[in-house]
This record gives structure tokens, C-alpha cells and sequence, in this order.
């Protein structure tokens, strides 16, 4: 087990709806990069956040944002929401200045679109 | 272009064999790291082994161990005496900027 957490592990949201997942990044982390991982495909990059801003960013939409807070947790948000963005969002915490060498994982957040 | 190929989508072993998953990559990088990393039912991803591509001398970790070749940009994980619980999709993976590039998996079973 790692000491990241993300919340919550599952839920469902309608098509149009708005989603924010959260992640705790390890203690002693400022980095947290998020990823979804469509069924049966590795993980995809979305973005980073160190110290409360964006660090690069794949290729996703606008509609997907995040926040990094003081404490270095983190959110992801989705905006109007698309039947494809079904996935698991993984979150992994890092510390800058190692690269992201040491990077650990949640558990992810299971999250089906209908 | 940065990406990692898994050509074997599934694998299985007998326990107590031994298996190896393969794994390419591209990338533009002089000096770049590699990873295996584990997904168990759980979802949690596990750092399996790390391989420093300036380095020529393999990584090993207890059982696992992995063959480098840089020049044919191919990094394959060796797994000896396998146990039940290395039941997982296992996931290659390199570093570029701030990002990792993953491959698309290897789901492996260990048969008792």
C-alpha cells in the first residue's frame, strides 16, 4: 500500500454531468500528475500539478481541469461529461526534483459514464 | 514519437516456472528510465523493477529481472519461480519530461 489515496473508488454519472475526483498525494510529494486508463489500454497522461499549478498536460480537452491545494492534494474535474471518459483515473504522487522517478499510485477511481 | 509496445496481450505459467513478457519502446531520449509496473484486481499500480538506460548492467529484484537492450530499444521482464500472486496485467513503461508512456499490458496468470 501506498500513502496515496484517491476518493471516491467508484461512481456513475449521467452524460452532461459534472465529476471532481480527489486524490491525498504521499507524504513529503508536491507533484501530482493524473491518468486515465480506458479498459484494456495502459494509462494516459492528462496533466501535473506542482505547487498549485499546471505542469504539462496531455491530450485532453479543456473540459478536463484540476486544482492542487497548499496541502499538495489534489482534484480532477470533468466537465460535461462523454460517454467515452468511462475509465479509471489513476493519481500518483511524486516529489519534484527527483524527476518522477519515485512516482506511487492510488487506487484509482472507477468512474462510468451512462 | 514517444511510445511503448506490449505485443503479448495475455500470458500464462505454471507456478514455480518461469515467464518472460517483452516490451519495446521509442523515444528521442539520450537517458531515460524504464519501469515494469504491476496491476493486480486491486488497480493499484506497483513498481515492479526500474532500469536506468545509461546503465548496461541489467536491473534484478528478488525474482524479477529484466533484459536491457538499448540499441534495439527492447526491455522485456523476466519472472523466476512464479507464485499466485503475480497474477496481474503487468505494464511497461518509460519516463519522458514529466510524464510516463505506457504500454497497452500484459495480463499475466500463474496456474497452479
Amino acid at each position: 500500500e501506498t500513502g496515496v489515496t484517491q476518493s471516491p473508488t467508484h461512481l456513475i454519472k449521467t452524460r452532461g454531468q459534472q465529476v471532481t475526483l480527489r486524490c491525498s498525494s504521499q507524504s513529503g510529494h508536491n507533484t501530482v500528475s493524473w491518468y486515465q486508463q480506458a479498459l484494456g489500454q495502459g494509462p494516459q497522461f492528462i496533466f501535473q500539478y506542482y505547487r498549485e499549478e499546471e505542469n504539462g498536460r496531455g491530450n485532453f480537452p479543456p473540459r478536463f481541469s484540476g486544482l492542487q491545494f497548499p496541502n499538495y492534494s489534489s482534484e480532477l474535474n470533468v466537465n460535461a461529461l462523454e460517454l467515452d471518459d468511462s475509465a479509471l483515473y489513476l493519481c500518483a504522487s511524486s516529489l519534484k526534483g527527483q524527476g518522477a522517478i519515485e512516482a506511487f499510485f492510488g487506487q484509482g477511481t472507477r468512474l462510468t459514464v451512462v | 514519437a514517444q511510445t511503448v509496445t506490449q505485443s503479448q496481450p495475455e500470458m500464462s505459467v505454471q507456478e514455480a516456472e518461469t515467464v518472460t513478457l517483452s516490451c519495446t519502446y521509442d523515444t528521442s531520449e539520450s537517458n531515460y528510465y524504464l519501469f515494469w509496473y504491476k496491476q493486480p484486481p486491486s488497480r493499484q499500480m506497483i513498481l515492479v523493477i526500474r532500469q536506468e538506460a545509461y546503465k548496461q548492467q541489467n536491473a534484478t529484484e528478488n525474482r524479477f529481472s529484466v533484459n536491457f537492450q538499448k540499441a534495439a530499444k527492447s526491455f522485456s521482464l523476466k519472472i523466476s519461480d512464479s507464485q499466485l500472486g503475480d497474477t496481474a496485467m503487468y505494464f511497461c513503461a518509460f519516463i519522458s519530461g514529466n510524464q510516463f508512456y505506457f504500454g497497452t499490458g500484459t495480463s499475466l496468470t500463474v496456474i497452479p
